[in-house]
């Protein structure tokens, strides 16, 4: 099992451009999330899903946006990427059975974004 | 606002030393703690966690952490750390107010000298 895989793993953008990054995952997992990661400071949600379909807003979510259109692949796209984007991106997953806030999330391997 | 401060940013070792990570939140109500990990190269990971009964818990490879509930702490400790201990080690919490949402602590790179 692959288990939570991250396309791509670096990218270097200039400012006003796109892309989509792809959060995978085969563990059959209801809930995903999409992370930033910065210098000095902890990891921040910017969107999350419980499920096929849904999507919501986490405590960073401005310049991004997303889509769970399939259970198993989670969508981030930054549609006129800034300087103040460039970080490190990471997915998680959760089984989202009983309480959410106990669920151990399980982690992608990062994706390191650079916007010029 | 609240939050999760992890009071070192960087902890330097040798092996077999005691290992002491400090953990500290700011909400008053029921709490779920967590310990993630992240070895050089690899995922994220989860070390332990915390969400009811016994304070003190352990986790993978000899780790283990104790909520003090009056103290709004959760320190990781390790009687004798080895060079693979050499990692990023992250404190989260969550609670049912904080919609779905894990608070993260900045994290605390440790170093192990062989």
């Amino acid at each position: 099992n692959a288990g939570v895989t991250q396309t791509p793993k670096f990218r270097v953008l200039k400012t006003g451009q796109s892309m989509t990054l792809l959060c995978a995952q085969d563990m059959n997992h209801e809930y995903m999330y999409w992370y930033r990661q910065d210098p000095g400071m902890g990891l921040r949600l910017i969107h999350y899903s419980v499920g096929e379909g849904t999507t919501a807003k986490g405590e960073v979510p401005d310049g991004y946006n997303v889509s769970r259109l399939k259970k198993q692949n989670f969508l981030l796209g930054l549609e006129s990427a800034a300087p103040s984007q460039t970080s490190v991106y990471f997915c998680a997953t959760a089984r989202g059975e009983g309480g959410w806030w106990a669920d151990t999330q399980y982690f992608g391997p990062g994706t390191r974004l650079t916007v010029l | 606002a609240q939050s999760v401060s992890q009071h070192n940013h960087h902890v330097i070792l040798s092996e077999a030393a005691s290992l002491e990570l400090g953990c500290n939140y700011s909400y008053g109500g029921t709490v779920n703690l967590f310990w993630y990990v992240q070895y050089p190269g690899q995922h994220l990971q989860l070390l332990l966690k915390y969400f009811s009964g016994d304070p003190l818990v352990k986790g993978i490879k000899g780790f283990e952490a104790e909520f003090i509930k009056s103290k709004f702490s959760f320190n990781l400790r390790k009687p004798s750390v080895q060079w693979s201990d050499t990692a990023e080690y992250f404190c989260a919490v969550s609670h049912m107010d904080s919609n779905y949402q894990l608070i993260w602590g900045a994290g605390t790179k440790l170093i192990i000298k062989p």
